[in-house]
C-alpha cells in the first residue's frame, strides 16, 4: 500500500499569502494518478488538481500542482477568503487507491 | 447536468447489511469505472472500492475486504455498495465518484449503532 504524508497538517495564513502544501509518497506514484482536492464542511470534495499538475476545470489559476516520483507540492498563489479549507492528495494508480491525512488551511 | 445521486444510507445495528446506490445522469456512465469513497465524522478520506466499466474487475480496501461488495447496472446508470457484517468503524459519508474522481455525489450517511 502506497503511505501519502501531508505537510504540515494545519497551515495559518492570511488572504494574500501563499500557501505550500506537500504530500509525499512511500513509494513512487505515477504522476498521472496524483491528484488534489478541496474539502469545505459539509461537502463533497472537489477536485483541484489531476495528473499533478493539471487544473481541472473551472478551477482558478492561482492554484498549482507539481512534482513527480514521491514528492508532490501544491501551490495557492494569492489566498483569497473561500480558499480556506481541508486538502487532500490522492493516488489511484497502484490500488488500494489511498488518500493523505489531510492539510487544514485556516486563517491566521 | 453530469451528476451523481446517493441513496440508501441509515442507522444500522452491528452485523447487519444495507445496500448503497448511486444513480449516474449527464454522462455515459458505461464508459467509466466507478469508486465508493467513505468519511468517517471529523476525519479524512478513505477510498473502499472501485469497479471497471464493464463489471469485470473489482478493487477493495483491506478494511472492506470480504464485507463490502461493488457493483453496477449500466442499463440503469446505478452503482450500489452492497455492506455485510456492518461495525461501528463504518459509521461514515459514503461518497460515489467517478472513474478520474472529478464528478462526486452529496454523499449519503451511514450510522451503524445498536
Amino acid at each position: 500500500e502506497i503511505v501519502l504524508t501531508q505537510s504540515p497538517g494545519t497551515l495559518s495564513l492570511s488572504p494574500g499569502e501563499r500557501a505550500t502544501l506537500s504530500c509525499r509518497a512511500s513509494q513512487s506514484v505515477s504522476s498521472s494518478y496524483l491528484v488534489w482536492y478541496q474539502q469545505k464542511p459539509g461537502q463533497a470534495p472537489r477536485l483541484l488538481i489531476y495528473g499533478a499538475s493539471s487544473r481541472a476545470t473551472g478551477i482558478p489559476d492561482r492554484f498549482s500542482g507539481s512534482g513527480s516520483g514521491t514528492d508532490f507540492t501544491l501551490t495557492i498563489s494569492r489566498l483569497e477568503p473561500e480558499d480556506f479549507a481541508v486538502y487532500y492528495c490522492q493516488q489511484y494508480g497502484s490500488s488500494p487507491y489511498t488518500f493523505g491525512q489531510g492539510t487544514k488551511l485556516e486563517i491566521k | 447536468q453530469v451528476q451523481l445521486v446517493e441513496s440508501g444510507g441509515g442507522v444500522v445495528q452491528p452485523g447487519r447489511s444495507l445496500r448503497l446506490s448511486c444513480a449516474a445522469s449527464g454522462f455515459t456512465f458505461s464508459n467509466y469505472a466507478m469508486h465508493w469513497v467513505r468519511q468517517a465524522p471529523g476525519k479524512g478520506l478513505e477510498w473502499v472500492a472501485v469497479i471497471w466499466n464493464d463489471g469485470s474487475t473489482k478493487y477493495y480496501a483491506d478494511s472492506v475486504k470480504g464485507r463490502f461488495t461493488i457493483s453496477r447496472d449500466n442499463s440503469k446508470n446505478t452503482l450500489y455498495l452492497q455492506m455485510n457484517s456492518l461495525r461501528a468503524e463504518d459509521t461514515a459519508m459514503y461518497f460515489c465518484a467517478n472513474e478520474h474522481f472529478d464528478i462526486w455525489g452529496q454523499g449519503t450517511m451511514v450510522t451503524v449503532s445498536s
